[in-house]
């Protein structure tokens, strides 16, 4: 089974600086997706970013980015010029690839304050 | 093109009703999956349909059901009530290819007193 852990439970930055949401998984899997999903008061989870685990190149979504290191089994978020929009929960979340696996494994969350 | 449309969007039960869900993906998505958020549990996996048919199903109760309709639609069904099945329940619809991800609805606020 795939556990994805999310250490900072809640980070806050000031308008307009750069952060970076913590993300590690554990698996015995070699081919798999990781995605970052937001959470804002609405409650409705919005994808930010995905990476598939066989590329090696970082996946980059306009300010957001991430640092995906496939050996330490890593995938940080990292949000540059941080906008009060951008406040929410984010979630960290792992999908197996292949057949027979449709489910996402998510992490307990980070919850982001954008500060003016 | 409209997103995933949960309804309803708030519920209150009493301990030991049953209740329905309804999930209607985004037009073309073949793929429902549902999942519960607490803030105990986080998000949690409850099953995902394709086609009609069940393809995964996460570790659940059997007071907890799923189907999906002709037209992808989907229900989920929690059958005598508990206080811990209140939560928050999403839907989420994708392709059916694993790399687009899913696209998640706003869910419905379930509580049971």
């Amino acid at each position: 089974a795939q556990t994805v852990t999310q250490s900072q439970p809640e980070m806050s930055v000031q308008e307009a600086e750069t952060v970076t949401l913590s993300c590690t998984y554990d698996t015995s899997e070699n081919n798999y997706y990781l995605f970052w999903y937001k959470q804002p008061p609405s409650r409705q989870m919005i994808l930010v970013i995905r990476q598939e685990a066989y590329k090696q190149q970082n996946a980059t979504e306009n300010r957001f980015s991430v640092n995906f290191q496939k050996a330490a089994k890593s995938f940080s978020l990292k949000i540059s010029d941080s906008q009060l929009g951008d406040t929410a929960m984010y979630f960290c979340a792992f999908m197996k690839r292949g057949a027979g696996s449709y489910q996402l494994t998510f992490g307990k969350g980070t919850k982001l304050s954008v500060i003016p | 093109k409209a997103g995933v449309t949960q309804t309803p969007r708030y519920l209150i039960k009493t301990r030991g009703q049953q209740v329905t869900l309804s999930c209607s993906p985004i037009s073309g998505h073949r793929s429902v999956s549902w999942y519960q958020q607490t803030p105990g549990q986080g998000l949690q996996f409850l099953f995902e349909y394709f086609s009609e048919t069940q393809r995964n199903k996460g570790n659940f109760p059997g007071r907890f059901s799923g189907r999906q309709f002709s037209n992808s639609r989907s229900e989920m069904n929690v059958s005598t009530l508990e206080l811990g099945d209140s939560a928050l329940y999403l839907c989420a619809s994708s392709t059916g290819q694993q790399v687009h991800g899913y696209t998640f609805g706003s869910g419905t606020r379930l509580t049971v007193v």
